[in-house]
Formats: structure tokens, C-alpha cells, sequence
């Protein structure tokens, strides 16, 4: 497609409840990230996937997060036992190889998931 | 870690001043990169700056490398309410790693 996508556009689940979030990159773009934002709040990173190299999980804020990248392309994103908490807007976005001169480097974001735990 | 700390968290203009906000890294960046969110929106690329003391305009908006390559900042010139939205800064210190953003700046047009 042209753009970033992600599926669902919005989901509502109760608490104890798993979910998995997914995106669809731009065709050719090797790098793809996972944030969260709160209402009304800055971006959070949550994960990186640059190509083949392992992935950056440095901003997962527990171990019920979790992220899969398969064949380069896709990603799924799940939360287990989902807590209140978790509720908030997940962005991916995804760009080109990090290091490009030219703006190449620019990050495209999808639509967002809205998760709403009750 | 590495940080970029974004001010002000707010700002409320009549529609025709300006509007600056002002990134700051803790560490040399190797470039920074400027993105708008509209309300309810995604944010959307506006610039990447790459060279120390780089100036880049667009239109109303200005934007600067500080020569350090730690600091940034962005002026819009005459705002309109189009201007509306939070303005994000986000920041590499090299390719091995992810970009850290700043909080953004929330521009909000006074009725």
C-alpha cells in the first residue's frame, strides 16, 4: 500500500485479557518502530526493527509486552493480561535504513490503535 | 541515558504572533528531525536537519541546528490556525540507535 497501516483501528478488551495489535510497513522501508501515546501525552518508543539485526526492546515497559517482526515486513504487537494501563493510542511507524543522508530517515506513521482496557 | 528534553510543554498565542518551541539534547545528535501531530492525527515528517548551525525554512516556519548539533529550535512566523497541533522534535545520536523524541509543544491558537 502507500501508507503505513495498522489493524484494528480500535480495540476494547477487559483486563486479564490478551491483544495483538498489527502493522504493515511501507513496502521497501527496513525499519520499523512500536510507540505508545497517552492522551494528551508525548510519544513513548516501545521497539525498534532495523533488517535482520535483533531488535531494540529497551522501551517495552514489562514483560507483557511483546513484538514479532516476520520476514521483514509485518509486525505484531501483544500484550498480555492487559491492565488498565495499557489503554492508550499504539503507533507504528516505519522508515527507510537510520544513517541515510536526505531525509531518508523520515518515520511514517500509521493510523494508530486505540486500546481501551476496562 | 540519552535525552531530549522539548520546551515549553504549552503554548497559547493570539493567531498572528509566533510560536517557538526548543529542543535540547543531553548528547551530540547526528541529526534532528521535526514532526507535526494535528489533533486526533499521526504524526507527519516536516524536516530533518543534518549539519551544525543548518537554518531551514518553510513557508512561516524556521528552523535551526544549534553549531554544538545538541540544541534545536522551530519558529512559526505569523500563526494561523492551521498551525494548530503539538509539534514534536526527535533526535539520533547515530545510526545504531532509535530516535529519542521530545515531549512535544502543544500550539494553541487563543479564540
Amino acid at each position: 500500500g502507500a501508507g503505513v497501516s495498522q489493524s484494528p483501528s480500535n480495540k476494547v478488551t477487559e483486563k486479564g485479557k490478551d491483544v495483538e495489535l498489527r502493522c504493515d510497513p511501507i513496502s521497501g522501508h527496513t525499519a520499523l518502530y512500536w510507540y505508545r501515546q497517552s492522551l494528551g501525552q508525548g510519544l513513548e518508543f516501545l521497539i525498534y526493527f532495523q533488517g535482520n539485526s535483533a531488535p531494540d526492546k529497551s522501551g517495552l515497559p514489562s514483560d507483557r509486552f511483546s513484538a514479532e517482526r516476520t520476514g521483514g515486513s509485518v509486525s505484531t504487537l501483544t500484550i498480555q493480561r492487559t491492565q488498565q494501563e495499557d489503554s492508550a493510542v499504539y503507533l507504528c511507524a516505519s522508515s527507510l535504513a537510520p544513517g541515510l543522508a536526505g531525509g531518508q530517515e523520515t518515520q511514517y506513521f500509521g493510523p494508530g490503535t486505540r486500546l481501551l482496557v476496562l | 541515558g540519552q535525552q531530549v528534553m522539548q520546551i515549553p510543554q504549552y503554548q497559547h498565542v493570539q493567531e498572528g504572533e509566533d510560536f517557538t518551541t526548543y529542543c535540547n539534547s543531553s548528547t551530540t545528535l547526528s541529526n534532528i528531525q521535526w514532526y507535526k501531530q494535528r489533533p486526533g492525527g499521526h504524526p507527519v515528517f516536516l524536516i530533518q536537519l543534518v549539519k551544525s548551525g543548518e537554518v531551514k525554512k518553510q513557508k512561516r516556519l524556521t528552523f535551526q541546528f544549534g553549531e554544538a548539533k545538541k540544541n534545536s529550535s522551530l519558529h512559526i512566523t505569523a500563526t494561523q490556525t492551521t498551525d494548530v497541533g503539538t509539534y514534536f522534535c526527535a533526535g539520533r545520536r547515530d545510526s545504531n540507535y532509535q530516535l529519542i523524541w521530545g515531549a512535544g509543544t502543544k500550539l494553541i491558537i487563543k479564540p
